[in-house]
């Protein structure tokens, strides 16, 4: 049972578009991180949220954090071929040092 | 470059043989993370040191992996008799516990190993 659901697996959009993509669990979360990777690299983060309910920008890119702290989105304005990337969520439980990572969202944007 | 380093990038080895991979951290972390990604799967935890203490082992880590930290900053993750399913991206990661956003790890480039 994999602790963390991220949807959609696969996504491709063309140049513009919006999209939102969703990381989901039924454990609570001291902290998430959403984190984009590039074929044979490693994860390079984005952002952390700690606060349930909280909102984070970064540039095009919008994070929230769900109120229970269970569950978190990422929303993506205008999407450019520069998006192109797996982005992953990873969650930290309170005391458990280690990061519970999602299987990931493949994002394709076509110019 | 101040960020976590992995040596080396790509090992292509022989199903049997021992493979050492190295990780230099943030240098003011003091956690130290391994783990392992297949294609198309996130990142699967291995193990964690705090300082030179190795708190955790996931189960995946059999008994032919060993990872040290001797002097709480480099680390080295060894894999003895190799097999064809050891085949994976090893990534290293690092934080700072007890700061603020604490646990927020960052990853070091990963070590793409193929065992032939």
């Amino acid at each position: 049972t994999q602790l963390l659901e991220q949807s959609p697996q696969f996504l491709s959009i063309q140049e513009g578009e919006n999209l939102t993509v969703y990381c989901n669990s039924s454990s609570v979360f001291s902290s998430l991180q959403w984190y984009r990777q590039e074929p044979g690299e490693g994860p390079v983060l984005l952002v952390t949220v700690v606060t349930g309910g909280e909102v984070k920008k970064l540039k095009r890119l919008t994070f929230q954090f769900g109120d229970a702290r269970k569950d978190s989105s990422l929303h993506i304005t205008a999407a450019q071929p520069g998006d192109t990337g797996l982005y992953l969520c990873a969650g930290v439980r309170t005391n458990a040092g280690k990061s519970t990572f999602g299987d990931g969202t493949t994002l394709t944007v076509k110019p | 470059d101040t960020g976590v380093s992995q040596d080396p990038r790509h090992k292509i080895t022989k199903r049997g043989q021992n493979v050492t991979f190295r990780c230099d951290p943030i240098s003011e972390h003091n956690r130290l993370y391994w783990y392992r990604q297949t294609l198309g799967q996130g990142p699967e935890f291995l193990t964690y040191f705090q300082n030179e203490a190795q708190l955790e082992k996931s189960r995946l880590l059999s008994d032919r992996f060993s990872a040290e930290r001797p002097k709480g900053s480099f680390s080295t993750l060894e894999i003895q008799r190799t097999e064809q399913g050891d085949s994976a991206m090893y990534l290293c990661a690092s934080s700072s516990q007890g700061v603020h956003l604490a646990d927020t790890q960052y990853f070091g480039p990963g070590t793409r190993l193929t065992v032939l």
